[in-house]
């Protein structure tokens, strides 16, 4: 397994304004993945996230409003840009690790919150 | 603090009986499927997998059964717990381990 922790836990933020959410991993993992929660619904994904590349977007997300990082294998950032109401979700990470046999498991991160008002 | 779960289906077990747990996917396509328990507040924590070529897995307390031909997949608790109400999830891997997780359904587990 892998420990996942995120900062903030929680954040509310006025429409128009920006917030950056770090995603740190205990262990080097090459995938990371980011998903969006919106409130009483199922995870979304909005893109993977690999070191040393751009990022990939899921359809409805772009790199404007969801800029990502990934400066090494244990870290990683998601920014939710120039926010509005609509944006106000649980965003986690989440990481792939290896399984038994050939299958990887995929752990997420608690969350952050995010209240845009 | 705000459910993730206030628009999903509920299943209402009383202790002690076993709750199943059901998933429709959606592409025949995919290899590996995944089930997740989401309690409140927190991120979706990993309980069982299965792969494509399998039709039935067992862990401490669940089984998770996949039938290809209708799509659809299961999660059978044991002898459940008030520690097992949560928010259950299934995902599958559609391709290059991205998952799609499918709508959700809160477990209350009356004592």
């Amino acid at each position: 397994s892998a420990v996942i922790s995120q900062k903030p836990s929680r954040d509310i933020c006025q429409r128009g304004t920006s917030l950056t959410i770090q995603c740190q991993v205990d262990s080097q993992v090459t995938m990371m993945f980011w998903y969006r929660q919106q409130p009483g619904q199922s995870l979304t994904l909005i893109a993977t996230a690999n070191q040393g590349s751009e990022a990939t977007y899921e359809s409805g997300f772009v790199i404007d409003k969801f800029p990502i990082s990934r400066p090494n294998l244990t870290f990683s950032t998601l920014t939710v840009s120039n926010m509005s109401p609509e944006d106000s979700s649980i965003y986690l990470c989440s990481v792939d690790v290896r399984g038994t046999g050939n299958s990887y498991e995929q752990y997420f991160g608690p969350g952050t919150r995010l209240t845009v008002t | 603090g705000e459910s993730v779960g206030l628009h999903l289906p509920t299943l209402s077990v009383q202790e002690g009986d076993n709750s199943i747990i059901n998933c429709a996917y959606s592409n025949s396509a995919s290899d590996y499927f995944i089930w997740y328990k989401q309690e409140s507040g927190k991120g979706p924590q990993f309980i069982i997998d299965i792969r494509s070529n399998m039709d039935k897995r067992q862990g401490q307390r669940v089984t998770v059964l996949l039938n290809k031909t209708v799509k659809h997949l299961s999660l059978q608790i044991a002898a459940t717990q008030p520690g097992d109400s949560a928010v259950y999830f299934c995902a599958e891997n559609v391709y290059g381990n991205k998952l799609v997780f499918g709508a959700g359904t809160i477990l209350r587990v009356k004592s």
